[in-house]
């Protein structure tokens, strides 16, 4: 199974900050790779898809970069509703799998 | 608008069978091409695939569940089901059901339903 690590587990910026989040996997995943945002009592949901595709309606402020295993999710100004934890996620092998998850905080 | 809503028992006692059903609305779930997914989250926020339902009936589940999941369609009712035999205490879990978007990413997401297993 492709074991996803993220980090770092918790990112303390403020509101307008830049914010880099990492993601790698245990074997290459090619772009195979996507991005949710989960709010404290709610579903996760999909942002990125395939390494760099925001999925429908996520804002531009939102971005995805990398390939084989080295992978990142970048907020480019926090808005308060950013605060959240955000987890990736490979679907280039089987079992599909999940990372641990970074929390972004307010500052 | 696609939408899902998990419903099922809140307290399961160990040993016994977990069973949680899915309601989807805003689209057929035998219509051809959509997969259907059953995903758990733990007390300590990781998040876990269980497995999959094809339109068709074709199901494919997560090895580390060991033979313990059943996934299952009721077209009738436009839902699908989970069911987990032999819980322990680590089954105690959100557990979400997800349609699969595109390949294999998840979008939308039901609200989740936590299952807490205890005697």
């Amino acid at each position: 199974e492709i074991v996803l690590t993220q980090s770092p587990a918790t990112l303390s910026l403020s509101p307008g900050e830049r914010a880099t989040l990492s993601c790698r996997a245990s074997q290459s995943v090619s772009s195979y790779l996507a991005w949710y945002q989960q709010k404290a009592g709610r579903a996760p949901r999909l942002l990125i898809y395939d390494a760099s595709n925001r999925a429908s309606g996520i804002p531009a402020r939102f971005s995805g970069s990398g390939s084989g295993t080295d992978f990142t999710l970048t907020i480019s100004s926090l808005e308060p509703e950013d605060f959240a934890v955000y987890y990736c996620q490979q679907r280039s092998n089987w079992p599909l799998t999940f990372g641990g998850g970074t929390k972004v905080e307010i500052k | 608008q696609v939408q899902l809503q998990e419903s099922g028992p809140g307290l399961v006692k160990p040993s016994q069978t977990l069973s949680l059903t899915c309601k989807v609305s805003g689209v057929s779930i035998s219509s051809g091409g959509n997969f259907w997914t059953w995903i758990r989250q733990y007390p300590g926020k990781g998040l876990e695939w269980i497995g999959y339902i094809y339109y068709s009936g074709r199901t494919y589940y997560n090895p580390s569940l060991m033979g313990r999941p059943t996934i299952s369609l009721d077209t009738s009712k436009n839902q699908f089901s989970l069911k987990l035999t032999s819980v322990t205490a680590a089954d105690t879990a959100v557990y979400y059901c997800a349609k699969h978007w595109g390949v294999n990413w998840f979008d939308p997401w039901g609200q989740g339903t936590l299952v807490t297993v205890s005697s």
